[in-house]
């Protein structure tokens, strides 16, 4: 089946800090990448659509200008976390997939953020 | 907006039982998903169903898409310890930007 990766699989850093994840689709070419955040316990909760050579869409409540999203290529898409807070800190996951039914999830990156 | 609920939120069970777990939405939907979670992972696809009334199987889980395309429900049987996670249902619109909305999962226990 088709691989998606997340890197890091986990990131501590200090407040205030960014951080980028990147989620990579190994062997497929994804047009649109899906980025989810879930805290602990928690369902998970679309942020944002990410459009290869477009802008990503955000989900309603989603600071656009604190989740930098980047689709700079069919296999790479980059969420980038501006001036992390505390309140920030959750387990994110993309998925990607050829179709809208079949969407491969990465196996996700923990950010704390101290 | 569309809400999947999910139930039980929570099930314990001894190894060897069968599980059952269900979601419900007053909203119509085209495609239904069964994901599971395993702690620190993403989710992984189970079963897809696409037709109202389907009835698919993989390995010992069996789902169903309901007549009325506002339920499905998933069945484990004969459980093992590698069973134990998250699942989660998902629900998916006709229309081209529908998104994939999740239910709140079950989490899954088995007892030594």
């Amino acid at each position: 089946g088709a691989v998606v990766s997340q890197h890091p699989s986990w990131v501590i850093c200090k407040s205030g800090t960014s951080v980028k994840i990147e989620c990579r689709s190994l062997d497929f070419q994804a047009t649109t990448m899906f980025w989810y955040r879930q805290f602990p316990k928690q369902s998970l909760m679309l942020m944002a659509t990410s459009n290869e050579g477009s802008k990503a869409t955000y989900e309603q409540g989603v600071e656009k200008d604190k989740f930098l999203i980047n689709h700079a290529s069919l296999t790479l898409s980059t969420l980038t976390v501006t001036s992390a807070h505390p309140e920030d800190s959750s387990f994110y996951i993309c998925s990607a997939g050829g179709t809208r039914d079949t969407q491969y999830f990465g196996p996700g990156t923990r950010l704390t953020v101290l | 907006g569309q809400q999947l609920n999910q139930s039980p939120q929570s099930m314990f069970i001894q190894e060897g039982e069968d599980v059952s777990m269900n979601c419900t939405s007053s909203s119509i939907f085209n495609t239904w998903l069964w994901y599971k979670q395993d702690p620190g992972e993403g989710p992984v696809l189970l079963i897809a169903l696409y037709k109202a009334g389907e009835l698919t199987s993989n390995g010992r889980l069996t789902a169903q898409f309901g007549i009325t395309r506002k339920d499905s429900f998933l069945n484990i049987s004969a459980s093992i310890p590698s069973d134990v996670g998250i699942y989660f249902c998902a629900g998916l619109g006709g229309s081209r930007d529908d998104k994939i909305i999740f239910g709140k999962g079950t989490r899954l226990h088995i007892l030594p």
